[in-house]
């Protein structure tokens, strides 16, 4: 079964927008990680923003947030200001207790129009 | 400060050939992975090393793959008897510590089979 889906194949958005990534995610385990990557055509994984489950609040890193509601079980990534430096395909991925590796869901791409 | 460092950043061989694949981890970093990104596929777990700890190896798709890090540092990631479906982006990553720290990833191998 798949533990991390990303709905959205692909999204423009306009220059200066905010945009909003979806995430939704299946685990039985309480303690868990979700991670958001962005990776631009020349192939490099960047980090963007953790939340953690036991967070009490949402996740922000600059003109990043994360949007998590965990009855839900969605952690949906918000670009804020979108630039054109922001075309890039996003991962959202979970680690969960106990495990090492990070499950990725199959990624959206972001293009930035000016 | 230097990243994960991936050698070569692409590779071109024969069906039937073995290849090894490089990562230099950031310093101080404990843990290692390796990713597999494929058109098909997706993102998908290898190999997990941390310190002197067995390796996870549960991600490796068949015998023909083997991983070793030496000293806690560098890795490699062999392919035996390489195959066309082997054809994809090999991504390493490494984190500090347990836990959710995020992993950080070099710019990977490109690796083609012909």
């Amino acid at each position: 079964a798949q533990k991390i889906t990303q709905t959205q194949p692909g999204m423009f958005v306009q220059e200066k927008e905010a945009v909003t990534l979806d995430c939704t995610y299946d685990t039985s385990d309480p303690s868990y990680g979700l991670f958001w990557y962005k990776q631009p055509s020349s192939g490099e994984m960047i980090f963007l923003i953790y939340q953690g489950s036991y967070d009490q609040q949402n996740a922000t890193e600059g003109r990043y947030s994360l949007n998590f509601q965990k009855a839900r079980k969605s952690a949906n990534l918000v670009i804020s200001a979108s630039q054109l430096g922001d075309s890039a395909m996003y991962f959202c991925a979970m680690r969960e207790s106990g495990r090492y590796k990070l499950s990725f869901g199959a990624g959206t791409t972001v293009t930035v129009r000016a | 400060g230097a990243g994960v460092s991936q050698s070569p950043s692409n590779k071109v061989t024969e069906k039937g050939k073995d290849v090894e694949l490089r990562c230099d981890p950031i310093s101080g970093h404990t843990a290692l992975y390796w990713y597999r990104q494929s058109l098909g596929q997706g993102l998908e777990f290898l190999i997990y090393f941390q310190g002197n700890s067995a390796p996870d190896k549960s991600g490796l798709p068949s015998d023909r793959f083997s991983a070793e890090r030496t000293g806690g540092s560098v890795s490699t990631l062999t392919i035996q008897r390489t195959q066309q479906e082997d054809s994809a982006v090999y991504l390493c990553a490494t984190s500090a510590t347990l836990g959710n720290q995020p992993q950080h990833f070099g710019d990977g191998t490109r690796l083609s089979i012909l």
